[in-house]
């Protein structure tokens, strides 16, 4: 496989259910991230992970957790979630300097009932 | 803090016709800038970026794009739309943020294809 892979595509949960989205990526980067699409608002960044540490938290609630235990994997497990998180999370990756550019996996589309 | 912002939400164009998406962008220094598709259900699929140099940049699937320094924009043009051009799309500016690129996205412009 080439580029970002997300697993699964899509996703319903109950709001007491434990999940875990993944992303792998095969490209050789070092940084990777989450991603929000919801509808009618643009992208919010969640969590970066620059050489398997977490740099940037941008003030996620705690059910999200991500975990990066390599820098070809990446997987954001939820716990409790709302139904307002449903959305769109997208990953991407990037080799690690200023002038990289983002490549994105398909997405899981996340559904909470 | 950078932003950007695309004011059309929603753009119809016929076949064939020519096309252009507006993208301004606010930062305080140089400013990497991109421009992402994304068809129904599909992940960002990068067009084309701009970092130093030639102001006017060429893409993927013919598309182009003029960094205007003196405006603050970044517009997607194409000389002639094809009916699988119809999807979503995002400029975006960069920064760096120590080791990475912070990128804040646009809130999309939705390209509608007639024949």
């Amino acid at each position: 496989e080439t580029g970002v892979t997300q697993t699964p595509r899509h996703l319903v949960m109950g709001m007491t259910n434990k999940k875990s989205l993944k992303c792998e990526q095969h490209l050789g980067h070092n940084a990777m991230y989450w991603y929000k699409q919801s509808a009618k608002k643009p992208l919010e960044l969640m969590f970066v992970y620059n050489f398997k540490e977490q740099t940037e938290n941008n003030s996620v609630p705690s059910r999200f957790s991500p975990e990066c235990p390599n820098s070809s994997h990446l997987f954001l497990h939820l716990h409790t979630l709302q139904p307002e998180d449903s959305a769109l999370y997208l990953c991407a990756s990037s080799q690690t300097g200023t002038t990289d550019t983002q490549y994105f996996g398909p997405g899981t589309r996340l559904t909470v009932l | 803090a950078q932003s950007v912002t695309q004011p059309d939400i929603h753009i119809t164009v016929s076949e064939g016709a020519s096309l252009e998406l507006r993208c301004n962008y606010s930062y305080g220094a140089t400013p990497y800038l991109f421009w992402y598709v994304q068809s129904p259900g599909q992940g960002l699929q990068l067009l084309l970026k701009y970092f130093s140099g030639d102001t006017l940049v060429q893409g993927i699937k013919g598309f182009e794009a003029e960094f205007k320094r003196s405006q603050s924009s970044f517009n997607l043009r194409k000389p002639s739309v094809h009916w699988s051009d119809a999807a979503e799309y995002f400029c975006a500016v960069g920064a760096d943020s120590g080791g990475y690129q912070k990128v804040t996205f646009g809130t999309g412009t939705k390209l509608q294809v007639i024949p």
